[in-house]
């Protein structure tokens, strides 16, 4: 069974950098796009971004200047950094499998339980 | 950018009735449209993608329809473990991927 769990930080000042790892068991990170989602209450669910195995990337133009997906195939994981934080980016932080080896599918069907990220001096 | 709008923001229902939810699309997105299912403190579950098709082990209550611009989600006979906040998604046209505000759904 596909689990995905995401880890980091839950506290973040402004301007610095956010970065949280998302781990995968029960599965291969291998050929699939593996993405970050956030929510908050003003905003509802947010597309972040996505990378594939191969390290391909897309980010979310509203947050490209600021985003970077990285991926370790190694370990299994792969990670997200969001310089420049504000209060904005306050937000529970989800990783999200594509189900659909080498295919972008564009829907996501295995998530993360979610990381609550709260940005604050 | 496309811009999906849910409605209505709350829909109540009494046990085994339909819930009927809708999703509107600023533009065309064909049949790429997803609907998730939240519950509190967890994360959104897939129900439906390519708009129609039931994703595993999803009980065959929940049907979702249309295409272009209009979409609808059905939970023919609720029941109270279908209480929770329903999303839909496009995945058509692409950056961003757009979720819609969400339906609350609650038990009369």
């Amino acid at each position: 069974q596909v689990q995905l769990q995401e880890s980091g930080p839950g506290l973040v000042k402004p301007s610095d950098t956010l970065s949280l790892t998302c781990t995968l068991s029960g599965g291969s990170i291998s050929g699939y796009y593996w993405s970050w989602i956030r929510q908050s209450p003003g905003k509802g669910l947010e597309w972040i971004g996505f990378i594939h195995y191969s390290g391909n990337t897309f980010y979310n133009p509203s947050l490209k200047s600021r985003v970077s997906i990285s991926i370790d195939a190694s370990k299994n994981h792969f990670s997200l950094n969001l310089a420049s934080v504000t209060a904005a980016d306050t937000a529970v932080y989800f990783c999200a499998r594509s189900p659909d080896s080498d295919v972008w599918s564009g829907y996501y069907d295995y998530w993360g339980q979610g990381t609550l990220v709260t940005v604050s001096s | 950018e496309i811009v999906m709008t849910q409605s209505p923001a709350t829909l109540s229902v009494s046990p085994g009735e339909r819930a009927t939810l809708s999703c509107r699309a600023s533009h065309y997105v064909s049949s790429n449209l997803a609907w998730y299912q939240q519950k509190p403190g967890q994360s959104p579950r897939l129900l439906i993608y390519r708009a129609s098709t039931r994703a595993a082990g999803i009980p065959a209550r929940f049907s979702g329809s249309g295409s272009g611009t209009e979409f609808t989600l059905t939970i023919s006979s609720l029941q109270s473990a279908d209480s929770a906040v329903y999303y839909c998604q496009q995945y058509n046209e692409w950056p961003p991927l757009t979720f819609g505000g969400g339906t609350k759904v609650e038990i009369k």
